[in-house]
């Protein structure tokens, strides 16, 4: 079975700081996807990234930046200089291949940016 | 380039009454699949599309509901017998998935039903 645990439920911030969001999963596959999902307060969820269980390599893009390491089972997500337009609930996600590509989600982490 | 849409977008119901959702995909998308969030909580799986064929249902999916792929295009979602318990936001999501290749998943709006 799959799991996806966000333990942190709520976070706020003052606006221009640092900010980081845990995820850690359980698996017993060998090849697995790692996902972000942002959904802002109109509800659509929205695609941050995707990552391959073979790749451990940082990934950043502008303010976002992501830390996958397999060791800890922890994929962790680092917004830099957060904004207003930030403030979401950002949930993490994992999912298998061959057949099992279906999304197992964590509860999710509401962040709020405080102006 | 349109993304996933859902209709309707918010559907209010009485206990008992059946409801049917419809979802659109991206149109070259193979792959179509159902969730259902409730308040607080992740998106839950309840169901998947590889085209026109329904390759796993979740025990999420009680006899009530009934989910379809016809042509292999959009998909619609039924529930029958509605319960208070039913409350949720159903998303849709869509992706290619080729041998050898996988693309995440892109969600429409959602349809949020309230049964009363």
């Amino acid at each position: 079975a799959q799991k996806v645990t966000q333990a942190q439920t709520e976070i706020s911030v003052v606006e221009k700081e640092d900010v980081t969001l845990d995820c850690v999963y359980e698996t017993r596959d060998t090849t697995y996807y790692l996902f972000w999902y942002k959904q802002p307060p109109s509800g659509e969820l929205v695609f941050l990234i995707r990552r391959n269980s073979f790749d451990e390599q940082n990934e950043i893009s502008g303010r976002y930046s992501w830390n996958f390491q397999k060791s800890t089972s922890s994929f962790n997500f680092t917004i830099t200089a957060s904004q207003v337009v930030d403030s979401a609930v950002y949930f993490c996600a994992l999912s298998g291949l061959f057949g099992n590509e279906k999304l197992t989600f964590g509860t999710g982490t509401r962040l709020t940016i405080i102006p | 380039d349109t993304g996933v849409s859902q209709d309707p977008r918010h559907k209010i119901t009485k206990r008992g009454q059946n409801v049917t959702f419809r979802c659109d995909p991206i149109s070259e998308h193979n792959r179509l699949y159902w969730y259902r969030q409730t308040l607080g909580q992740g998106p839950e799986f309840l169901t998947y599309f590889q085209n026109e064929a329904q390759l796993e249902k979740s025990r999420l999916l009680s006899d009530r509901f009934s989910a379809e792929r016809p042509k292999g295009s959009f998909s619609t979602l039924e529930i029958q017998r509605t319960e208070q318990g039913d409350s949720a936001m159903y998303l849709c999501a869509s992706s290619l998935v080729s041998s050898g290749d996988y693309n995440e998943q892109f969600f429409g709006p959602g349809t949020r039903l309230t049964v009363l």
